[in-house]
């Protein structure tokens, strides 16, 4: 069974510091990695996407791959209040047309 | 107006009733998608269509059901709705890779 893995959190950072939040995928064959910020009451939303090992970057998130450890996290810089919300990790698996969404973590970022 | 829709918002039911939660969308994809959300367990996908005449099982379709009424819309049914069913329902739609979720339909039962 295809697992993805975060901790729940919350993680508490303060306003203008890097939050790191991370993802386990149990599938080694998987092909595509996601990031969707949900807040409180709200539909998740796509915030980037990864394919390939390494680092992507987009503004003030950095997503991060590295497929042999079966790990990807997000970075957010300059962390605002407003990053206060619920990260879901996504993986797409190998073979496989749909995406296994992880439990997500909660970020908290006091002013 | 947004692209992707559902109907009803809030809905609250009884234990045995049939319920049947829409979407809609405009935003001409051809996959769309139906999760539900509960706390503590994520979105987990209930069935999932990649054209009008495809329908999939996802990994929790037991007591559920779905029509593909056109590309544009997409119905999940619970023909007789039990408690462990209450949970805030999400369609989806995707153009290659990314998804589009619309707004939620939280559902209590009963």
């Amino acid at each position: 069974q295809k697992e993805v893995e975060q901790n729940s959190g919350p993680l508490s950072v303060p306003e203008g510091a890097i939050a790191s939040l991370n993802c386990t995928y149990s599938d080694r064959g998987s092909q595509s990695f996601f990031w969707y910020r949900q807040y409180s009451g709200k539909s998740p939303e796509l915030i980037m996407f990864i394919y390939s090992n390494g680092d992507k970057e987009d503004g003030r998130f950095t997503a991060q791959l590295n497929k042999a450890s079966q790990y990807v996290s997000l970075l957010i810089r300059d962390s605002q209040p407003s990053d206060s919300a619920t990260y879901l990790c996504a993986v797409r698996g190998s073979g496989y047309s749909t995406l296994t969404f992880g439990k997500g973590t909660m970020l908290l970022v006091s002013p | 107006d947004a692209d992707v829709t559902q109907t009803p918002r809030n809905r609250i039911t009884k234990t045995g009733k049939r319920i049947m939660l829409e979407c809609s969308q405009t935003k001409g994809h051809d996959r769309m998608y139906w999760y539900r959300q509960d706390p503590g367990l994520g979105l987990r996908l209930i069935y999932y269509s990649f054209d009008v005449k495809d329908i999939n099982k996802g990994e929790i379709s037991d007591g559920y059901s779905v029509s593909r009424q056109a590309q544009a819309k997409f119905s999940l049914s619970l023909e007789s709705a039990i408690p462990n069913q209450t949970a805030l329902y999400f369609c989806a739609t995707s153009e290659e890779e990314t998804q589009y979720f619309g707004p939620g339909t939280r559902l209590l039962v009963l």
